[in-house]
């Protein structure tokens, strides 16, 4: 089954702590990216990624960080997190230009 | 600038009838125009797609919508309303930007109820 696994779906951390979120894919597509989703402000792009180790800032990249080591994986770190980043994030992918893009399902990130 | 504008944050119509969540977009270029729902505590999933040929587009749970270049709209439609239906609906345009021509530009979204 074509999926976009990401891990964990809820996380609680400390002001500080750095945390990471991982995003999967398992239908080989070169694009991914991250997203963010705050009420009244839409889905934010955080950092997208072209290919392996050709990653880029999105509208929203501050105080993020992504590696693309292997075409599948692309998680999100998060160095030195805080309490505005307390949202719900997704991971998608997508193939070609004209294709759509598939959504993991989630993480509901708070930051205390 | 390109933008996506879905001008109505909710929209109530009752068991039965015909719905409708608006969405009008500005972007250079011809657009890839997508719809997605969201149900709560889940990801997006994917409805349809317009990238070229008929107007009228069909999608999952019975879905549809209408590309109307004149009115830069993409208008989602269904013909009898499902209280199943009640979700988030997103409208998105791929945008035409230098090096990340994979990009979606978002609506803010529509929230849909469907009264019994």
């Amino acid at each position: 089954e074509a999926q976009v696994t990401q891990n964990p779906r809820y996380l609680i951390t400390v002001t500080g702590k750095k945390l990471t979120v991982t995003c999967s894919q398992n239908m080989n597509h070169e694009y991914m990216s991250w997203y963010r989703q705050d009420p009244g402000l839409g889905l934010r792009q955080i950092y997208y990624s072209m290919n392996v180790e050709v990653t880029d800032k999105g509208d929203v990249p501050e105080g993020y960080k992504v590696s693309r080591k292997e075409k599948r994986n692309f998680p999100l770190i998060l160095e030195s997190p805080s309490p505005n980043q307390t949202s719900l994030y997704f991971c998608a992918s997508s193939g070609r230009e004209n294709t759509e893009a598939f959504f993991g399902q989630g993480t509901r990130l708070t930051v205390v | 600038a390109q933008s996506v504008a879905q001008p109505e944050d909710q929209v109530n119509v009752a068991e039965g009838n015909p719905l409708t969540v608006k969405c009008t977009y500005s972007v250079s270029g011809n657009p890839y125009l997508f719809w997605y729902v969201q149900y709560p505590n889940r990801g997006l999933q994917f409805l349809l797609k317009y990238i070229t040929g008929d107007n009228l587009v069909k999608g999952s749970y019975g879905f549809e919508a209408e590309f109307n270049k004149s009115q830069t709209s993409f208008h989602l439609k269904k013909p009898s309303a499902l209280v199943s239906d009640s979700a988030l609906y997103f409208c998105a345009v791929r945008g035409y930007n230098a090096g990340n021509n994979r990009k979606l530009i978002w609506g803010l979204g529509t929230s849909l109820a469907v009264n019994p």
